[in-house]
């Protein structure tokens, strides 16, 4: 079945530098979307990626969708301590209407 | 957004009891909700696809029997952990479609979850 592999697992960084997660599907998507879990938290929609190539940006938040249609990632620049949390991909393949399959997620932590 | 809720939020109960969690979509009408568990520092796992009217469409590994799936309206779908044992123990998370028009194309909009303990 479908595989999505995020990396790192981890993250930790001072406050003001830059962070990259990555995202790795097994199969072509039809899109992918990006979560956010803060700590205790549940996962709250980011963004949505459906062309290929495509590439968009929320405030310090880029994120790009691969040229065909496999990978992603989300670079998040300046880090903020707000910026701690997990980051979940989250790819859907085949018909647009296919379930989601969550990456592992990124947890980030940023030391002030 | 759109607002889905969750109830209740914590539940402690005794190994052999069933548990009711229910899955309410506020402001939109979801004809398709899923439910996730989350164990801890790990991802979300996709259980079942609720699909009102219909029966739930269950993930490989997942017993139906043990997780029941009720979607009886557009904005409330129910999962029932039956006779709950220690290894039930997680975050179950339940997630709506929003296809109105309102937000990104299908989005999942997640609820609060509920964090299960079993004794």
């Amino acid at each position: 079945g479908q595989q999505v592999m995020q990396i790192p697992q981890y993250q930790h960084v001072q406050e003001g530098e830059d962070f990259t997660t990555y995202c790795n599907s097994s199969t072509t998507l039809s899109n992918i979307q990006w979560y956010k879990q803060r700590p205790g938290g549940h996962p709250v929609f980011l963004i949505q990626l459906v062309k290929s190539g495509e590439v968009k940006k929320q405030k310090r938040l880029t994120f790009q969708f691969g040229e065909a249609k496999k990978n992603s990632s989300l670079h998040i620049t300046a880090t903020q301590t707000t910026d701690v949390g997990t980051y979940f991909c989250a790819g859907r393949g085949g018909t647009s209407y296919g379930k989601l399959t969550f990456g592992q997620g990124t947890i980030l932590t940023v030391h002030p | 957004g759109a607002v889905v809720s969750q109830h209740p939020s914590w539940v402690i109960c005794k190994s052999g009891t069933s548990v009711k969690i229910e899955c309410r979509s506020l402001d939109f009408q979801a004809t398709t909700m899923f439910w996730y568990r989350q164990f801890p520092k790990q991802s979300l796992m996709l259980m079942a696809t609720s699909n009102e009217g219909s029966k739930a469409t269950y993930e490989q590994g997942v017993e139906k029997d043990k997780f029941l799936i009720n979607h009886a309206s557009l904005t409330l779908s129910t999962l029932t952990v039956t006779s709950a044992h220690p290894e039930d123990s997680s975050f179950y998370i339940c997630s709506a479609r929003d296809l109105s028009g309102g937000g990104p194309l299908e989005t999942q909009y997640f609820g609060p979850g509920t964090r299960l303990l079993v004794l």
